[in-house]
């Protein structure tokens, strides 16, 4: 099955401590891309990766770090400087940067 | 600004038709989706226009696009329960390096 997965679905931490959010794809695709999600703000972008080893900053990317060393996985570390961390987290991918992006089913994560 | 607008909610009788609008901001862009989000998942691709195209139908679905305006619009024809969800509309701008810009969604809420 080709698609794009995320884990854990629900994630619990303790306020100041760094937590990773995993991303998989087996789509080939070149770009992948995370999004942010709160009740009435739509999504928000985060950071998105053109190709490997290679990514850019998107609207909200402080106290958030990426890496893509590997075309199938773009995991996202949200650090103790995120000052809201609680929200939904989506992961996508595309063929290429500004094409359809297809979603993972998100990652929830809740800071107590 | 690069803002995607749509309605943030929508109430329609089981049976009737359903309209989603938007409105983008690049008149150049060159596709034009939806998407649709169910309670606790990801976004799902549901059709997409291409910017040199009026009307696209599938099935129950029919997308509408005056370029003149940049309004988009997606009608639901004969709503049933399962259609209600979170419908958000997104553009593929024609400037380079960019990932598609997402509206804040409408919430469809289709009664019995």
């Amino acid at each position: 099955d080709g698609g794009i997965t995320q884990s854990p679905k629900y994630l619990f931490r303790k306020e100041g401590q760094n937590v990773t959010l995993s991303c998989e794809q087996n789509l080939n695709h070149d770009a992948m891309y995370w999004y942010r999600q709160d009740p009435g703000q739509g999504l928000r972008l985060i950071y998105y990766s053109q190709i490997v080893n290679d990514f850019q900053k998107g609207d909200i990317a402080e106290g958030y770090s990426v890496s893509r060393e590997k075309k199938e996985s773009f995991p996202l570390t949200v650090t103790s400087a995120q000052k809201n961390p609680t929200a939904f987290y989506l992961c996508a991918s595309s063929m290429t940067l500004n094409t359809e992006a297809f979603f993972g089913q998100g990652t929830r994560l809740t800071v107590v | 600004g690069e803002d995607v607008e749509q309605s943030l909610f929508l109430s329609v009788r089981e049976g009737d038709s359903s309209v989603i609008n938007c409105t983008y901001t690049d008149s150049s862009s060159t596709y034009l989706y939806w998407y649709k989000q169910e309670p606790g998942a990801g976004l799902q691709l549901l059709t997409y226009i291409f910017s040199n195209m009026d009307m696209k139908q599938d099935q129950r679905l029919t997308v509408l696009l005056n370029k003149k305006d940049k309004h988009l619009s997606l009608r639901i024809a004969d709503t049933q329960t399962g259609d209600s969800a979170i419908y958000f509309c997104a553009e593929s701008m024609r400037q380079a390096g960019t990932a598609l810009i997402f509206g804040k969604g409408t919430t469809l809420s289709v009664s019995s």
